[in-house]
């Protein structure tokens, strides 16, 4: 069965304090993962789609790296305003644009 | 500016009435997608379209249903055969096909009583 689990479910860090996030996927053949932000009582936003291994995008402090198996989300120096919950999900090849959604890592940073 | 519109943000209804949600996206968009989130959840598919006039189901459509009569809009009617209904409701479009990111609205916090 097609999954995507996160790690850890909830992440508390200090400002400035790195870190990661871990999204491992389990699917036929990956078409694409994709990251996205949520923050409470609102709509994900999109952050980065990577297609194959070895692939990495960046946005601001924001880092995503894809394996064959997993994806990482690499948090730098990190500001309050980067708390939110983070989303992962993967398409599968197929002909359709269906999104398989992990749980979500809820990263709180204190100032 | 282009994006998506989901209202009304907070509704409210009585056990055994049906309900629809509305969304409406102005990014040409020909792909749609309805999501349940529910706390401590992931995002789960309810039904996608990716064409006017045609939909399938997603992993949890019992209970739901939509229509897709405009490329602009696909809503989703909660009828009083879903059995746990209170959940945040989000909605969606892409590009067609795969490879593309999905674009999502602000949601609707639906509450059953």
């Amino acid at each position: 069965e097609d999954q995507v689990t996160q790690s850890p479910e909830a992440l508390r860090l200090q400002e400035g304090e790195s870190s990661s996030l871990n999204c491992s996927y389990t699917v036929s053949g990956l078409r694409g993962l994709f990251w996205y932000r949520q923050d409470p009582g609102k709509g994900p936003e999109f952050l980065f789609t990577l297609y194959s291994a070895g692939e990495e995008k960046e946005k601001e402090r924001l880092k995503a790296t894809l394996t064959k198996k997993e994806s990482f989300l690499h948090i730098t120096a990190p500001k309050p305003e980067d708390s939110a919950t983070y989303l992962c999900a993967v398409q599968e090849t197929g002909n359709t644009g269906k999104l398989i959604f992990g749980q979500g890592t809820t990263l709180q940073v204190k100032p | 500016d282009g994006g998506i519109t989901q209202s009304p943000k907070y509704l409210f209804r009585k056990e055994g009435q049906n309900v629809t949600l509305s969304c409406e996206q102005n990014l040409n968009h020909d792909a749609m997608y309805w999501y349940r989130q529910d706390p401590g959840q992931g995002l789960r598919l309810i039904y996608y379209s990716q064409i006017v006039n045609d939909f399938q189901k997603g992993d949890i459509a019992e209970g739901y249903s939509v229509s897709r009569e405009k490329k602009e809009s696909f809503p989703l009617t909660v009828t009083s055969a879903q059995k746990n209904p209170t959940a945040f409701y989000l909605c969606a479009s892409s590009l067609p096909g795969q490879g593309h990111e999905q674009y999502f609205g602000p949601g609707t916090r639906l509450t059953v009583t």
